[in-house]
């Protein structure tokens, strides 16, 4: 079955540290997302990406860097200038970057601080 | 900007009674409404939506319906059951001048329904 799939699904970073968060996709999607989502708050945007080698800011990117080399993959670094990185991150995809549909989700990554 | 604004949860109900779950947004033109659902320890997953004005949108007995005048898609199941238990998530999608789609989420409402 084809989805999105998101690993580690648990993750620690201790002080000064930068850490990779991986998605993958096989459903042949153009654009990826990440978003952000704390306790008692809705998702926001980090980057998003419509093709491959392209990307863009969202709302909160500081801190934060991306990549899309590849179509089926957009893994996010949480750099050490994240001050307050633990959170739930989730991952998503749509069909074309001028998507009328529903973007899908993963299952998110948790990241913690040490 | 555009907002979207929730009910404040938590809610708790007994099981097969009636759920409204409210939502108004703040927007320019008229953006497509999702309602998203978050089951513990997973992704979202799209429950229902609507993508202009008086369209309702249903799934799982769950309905929600595009209200232009009231900029409202309030979410609502006659009868909830037990693994309805999960957070639920308003949103709206915008699409820019690129074509690129940025949907913007509530605060999101926790459901538990008890037996």
């Amino acid at each position: 079955d084809g989805g999105i799939t998101q690993s580690p699904k648990y993750l620690f970073r201790k002080e000064g540290q930068n850490v990779t968060l991986s998605c993958e996709q096989n459903l042949n999607h153009d654009a990826m997302y990440w978003y952000r989502q704390d306790p008692g708050q809705g998702l926001r945007l980090i980057y998003y990406s419509q093709i491959v080698n392209d990307f863009q800011k969202g709302d909160i990117a500081e801190g934060y860097s991306v990549s899309r080399e590849k179509k089926e993959s957009f893994p996010l670094t949480v750099t050490s200038a994240q001050k307050n990185p633990t959170a739930f991150y989730l991952c998503a995809s749509l069909p074309g970057y001028r998507g009328r549909q529903p973007q899908h989700f993963g299952d998110g990554t948790r990241l913690s601080i040490l | 900007g555009d907002s979207v604004t929730q009910m404040e949860g938590p809610v708790t109900l007994s099981e097969e009674a009636f759920l409204t779950i409210n939502c108004t947004y703040t927007a320019t033109g008229y953006p497509s409404l999702f309602w998203y659902v978050q089951y513990p320890g997973e992704g979202l997953q799209l429950l229902l939506k609507a993508t202009k004005a008086d369209d309702k949108g249903s799934n799982k007995g769950f309905e929600a319906t595009y209200r232009k005048e009231t900029t409202s898609f309030h979410l609502e199941k006659g009868s909830v059951q037990v693994s309805d238990s999960a957070v639920y998530f308003c949103a709206l999608r915008r699409q820019n001048n690129q074509g690129a789609q940025k949907l913007v989420f509530g605060q999101g409402t926790r459901l538990t329904i008890n037996p």
